[in-house]
C-alpha cells in the first residue's frame, strides 16, 4: 500500500519569504503522479501543483514549484515570495492511474505579515 | 478547472434523524464519485468509492448501512448519514472524477459541516 509522510505538522513564514514543505511517500509503482492540494479556512480543496513520475523536470506554477526526488521518494514544495492568500493546510497526495488519492496528514502553513 | 458543488454547506440536526447531501458536477460527467470525512486539523479521510450505477465501495470501517452512497446519474451523487449520531458531525467532502487525462484528475467540492444535536 502506499503510503505519504508530511513530517511538518506546523510551519510559518514572513510574507515575501520562501519556505519548502516536506513530502515523502512510499510505492513499489514505477508510475504515479504527485500533488499538493491546498486547504484554506474556507475548506475548499484546491489543486496547487501536480508532477508526473515519469517526468524529470521539476514542475513549476507561477510562485509554486516542487523538488522531486524519485529515487528518495521526495516531493517538497517550495512557495517563494509568500503572501498572506497562502496560509492554509497543505496536503501532499499521491495516485497511481488506477487508483484513488492517498494524501499526507497535512502542514498547516501561517504566513505572518 | 472543473465545478463540483455540495448543498448543503450546512446542516444541524436532531440526533435519530437521517440528512442527506448532495454532490453535483455542474460541467463534466463523473463517472466516479468520492465521499471524504475530515475532523478539524486532519487529513481526509476516504468513506467510499462510487461508480454511476453501480453500487458503493465502501472503505473498511465505514459502515454502508448508516452511510447510504447514491451515484444515480454522472453528475449526481448523494450521501445519506441514517439515524445520525452525535459522534457523526463533521465535515463531509465529496469529488469528481471524468476518468479523462493519465491521470482522472478529482475536482472537491466545497464541503458540507453537519453537526448532529
Amino acid at each position: 500500500a502506499q503510503t505519504v509522510t508530511q513530517s511538518q505538522p506546523e510551519m510559518s513564514v514572513q510574507e515575501a519569504e520562501t519556505v519548502t514543505l516536506s513530502c515523502t511517500y512510499d510505492t513499489s509503482e514505477s508510475n504515479y503522479y504527485l500533488f499538493w492540494y491546498k486547504q484554506p479556512p474556507s475548506r475548499q480543496m484546491i489543486l496547487v501543483i501536480r508532477q508526473e513520475a515519469y517526468k524529470q523536470q521539476n514542475a513549476t506554477e507561477n510562485r509554486f514549484s516542487v523538488n522531486f526526488q524519485k529515487a528518495a521518494k521526495s516531493f517538497s514544495l517550495k512557495i517563494s515570495d509568500s503572501q498572506l492568500g497562502d496560509t492554509a493546510m497543505y496536503f501532499c497526495a499521491f495516485k497511481t492511474s488506477g487508483s484513488r488519492l492517498t494524501f499526507g496528514e497535512g502542514t498547516q502553513l501561517t504566513v505572518n505579515p | 478547472g472543473a465545478v463540483v458543488s455540495q448543498h448543503p454547506s450546512r446542516v444541524i440536526c436532531k440526533s435519530g434523524t437521517s440528512v442527506k447531501i448532495e454532490c453535483r458536477s455542474l460541467d463534466f460527467q463523473a463517472t466516479t464519485m468520492f465521499w471524504y470525512r475530515q475532523f478539524p486539523k486532519k487529513s481526509l479521510m476516504l468513506m467510499a468509492t462510487s461508480n454511476e450505477g453501480s453500487k458503493a465501495t465502501y472503505e473498511q470501517g465505514v459502515e454502508k448501512d448508516k452511510f447510504l452512497i447514491n451515484h444515480a446519474s454522472l453528475t449526481l451523487s448523494t450521501l445519506t448519514v441514517t439515524s445520525a449520531h452525535p459522534e457523526d458531525s463533521s465535515f463531509y467532502i465529496c469529488s469528481g472524477g471524468s476518468g479523462r487525462g493519465s491521470y482522472n484528475e478529482q475536482f472537491f467540492g466545497p464541503g458540507t459541516r453537519l453537526t448532529v444535536l
